[in-house]
């Protein structure tokens, strides 16, 4: 059974950090893409970072861009998203994403639950 | 990017059917046959529920289902059940980017 499990998530205050994990299990970690996707209150689905099966190739949305930076260590099945300069309209539910291919994504086969990030004073 | 164009809410009756179309460009939608599909319950994770246009996942019922025509990607659920009202997402591959591009999702209200 794949599992995905975010953890990090909390209040931050403008300017802040966190460091959100994701621990999976039950498939193959090495071999797939993995994505953060966000999702603000009452919003969409964004799509912030991906990073390849090999941690090797990485993109980031431009909202995003230079703030946030994802990793992986595929000797653990964690995968990673190092927040800083968080700003309000980063508050949001982050979830930690399955990629069906090994660097791109074209299609999500399964989601974590989810963690909240609130970025307040 | 640019998301995705969904309808913002579309509704039926138990039983019925409905469609929920998804529009995009030559660059995403219809240039590549990697559209999916996701539900979402309030409060909880999307799930995959179309994959490559037209393919569902083994746990998912023939109930839905999924085609493409040119630029716009559609979802179908036939036999509508309670349990169907949600919010539900397009995806699409766009070759210019790696990052997945959604829709504004739209909310599925069963009468």
């Amino acid at each position: 059974e794949v599992r995905l499990v975010e953890s990090g998530g909390g209040l931050v205050q403008p300017g802040g950090s966190l460091r959100l994990s994701c621990a999976a299990s039950g498939f193959t970690f090495r071999s797939h893409a993995m994505i953060w996707v966000r999702q603000a209150p009452g919003k969409g689905l964004e799509c912030v970072s991906i990073i390849s099966g090999s941690g090797g190739g990485t993109d980031y949305a431009d909202s995003v861009k230079g703030r946030l930076t994802i990793s992986r260590d595929n000797s653990k099945s964690t995968l990673y998203l190092q927040m800083n300069s968080l700003r309000a309209e980063d508050t949001a539910v982050y979830y930690c994403a399955k990629a069906e291919g090994f660097s791109v994504v074209t299609s999500v086969d399964y989601w974590g639950q989810g963690t909240l990030v609130t970025v307040s004073s | 990017q640019s998301a995705l164009t969904q309808p913002a809410s579309v509704s039926g009756s138990p039983g019925q059917s409905i469609t929920i179309s998804c529009t995009g460009t030559s660059g995403d939608v219809g240039g590549y046959n990697y559209v999916s599909w996701y539900q979402q319950h309030p409060g909880k994770a999307p799930k995959l529920m179309i994959f490559d246009v037209s393919n569902r996942p083994s746990a998912i019922s023939s109930r839905f289902s999924g085609s493409k025509s040119g630029n716009t990607a559609s979802l179908t659920i036939s036999g509508l059940q309670a349990e169907d009202e949600a919010d539900y997402y397009c995806s699409s591959y766009a070759g210019s980017s790696t990052l997945v591009v959604f829709g504004g999702g739209t909310k599925l209200t069963v009468l």
